[in-house]
C-alpha cells in the first residue's frame, strides 16, 4: 500500500483552518493514523483510526475519511501547530505535508 | 512515566555493523508490539521492522531484509536492531516506537531517536 499526502507545502494564516488530505493506493477500511512532527522534535501521535483524536490532543484535530480518501482538519491554527504532518497505515507513512505560516 | 531510549547509533563505514538498543519504562513492556522507525534528515519517517510480545514474529521493510535483524529481552526491557552489511542510504535517525494495542500498528510513544550515519 502506498500512501499518498497533498499538499506538500500548505501555507495558513494563524487562526485559519487547514486541511490535509491523504490518500491510500487501496482501500484500508478506518486503519490510519495521523502524526504531528514539529522541527527538531520526535512524531507525536494525533489521530487513529481515522477520527479518533489520541490521548490529550486538542479538540481541533480532526480527521474524517474511509477507504482510500482522508482528511486532517486543523481548525484555528496556533503557532504551536506549524509542522509536519504524516499519515500511516501499517508499515506505509506518506510523505509529509508541511504547514507553514502563510 | 513512559519512556523509551535508544542508543547505540554513531559512525560507521558501508559494510560495517551496528547494534541498536532501546530501553524502557513506565509500562508493561512484554505485552506490546515494539518497532523501529526510521528518518534520514531532512526526510519522511520509514518503518523498519516490528517484533510481537515474546519475540517470535518480526517483520521487516523490504529494504533491510535479511542484513536487520530485531529482537528483545522483556526481562530487561529492552529492545534491539542489529545493522549488519550497512549502506549508506541505511543513515538516519533511527527511534524505537510503542505500537498501540490491537494490531493496527499505531505508535503512541516515541523514543528520541539515535543518528546512524554510515559514511566512508
Amino acid at each position: 500500500i502506498v500512501m499518498t499526502q497533498s499538499p506538500a507545502t500548505l501555507s495558513v494564516s494563524p487562526g485559519e483552518r487547514a486541511t490535509l488530505s491523504c490518500r491510500a493506493s487501496q482501500s484500508i477500511g478506518t486503519r490510519l493514523a495521523w502524526y504531528q512532527q514539529i522541527p527538531g522534535q520526535v512524531p507525536r501521535l494525533l489521530i487513529f483510526d481515522a477520527s479518533i483524536r489520541a490521548t490529550g490532543i486538542a479538540a481541533r484535530f480532526s480527521g474524517s475519511g474511509s477507504g482510500t480518501e482522508f482528511t486532517l482538519t486543523i481548525n484555528s491554527l496556533q503557532s504551536e501547530d506549524f509542522a509536519v504532518y504524516y499519515c500511516q497505515n501499517y508499515g506505509a507513512f506518506g510523505q509529509g505535508t508541511r504547514v507553514e505560516v502563510k | 512515566e513512559v519512556q523509551l531510549v535508544e542508543s547505540g547509533g554513531g559512525l560507521v563505514q558501508p559494510g560495517g555493523s551496528l547494534r541498536l538498543s532501546c530501553a524502557v519504562s513506565g509500562f508493561n513492556f512484554q505485552t506490546y508490539w515494539m518497532s523501529w522507525v526510521r528518518q534520514a534528515p531532512g526526510k519522511g519517517l520509514e518503518w523498519v521492522a516490528n517484533i510481537d510480545f515474546h519475540g517470535d514474529e518480526m517483520s521487516y521493510v523490504d529494504s533491510v531484509k535479511g542484513r536487520f535483524t530485531i529482537s528483545r529481552d522483556n526481562a530487561k526491557n529492552s529492545l534491539f536492531l542489529q545493522m549488519n552489511n550497512l549502506r549508506a542510504e541505511d543513515t538516519a535517525f533511527y527511534y524505537c516506537a510503542r505500537e498501540t494495542p490491537g494490531g493496527a500498528c499505531y505508535y503512541d510513544y516515541w523514543g528520541q531517536g539515535t543518528l546512524v550515519t554510515v559514511s566512508s
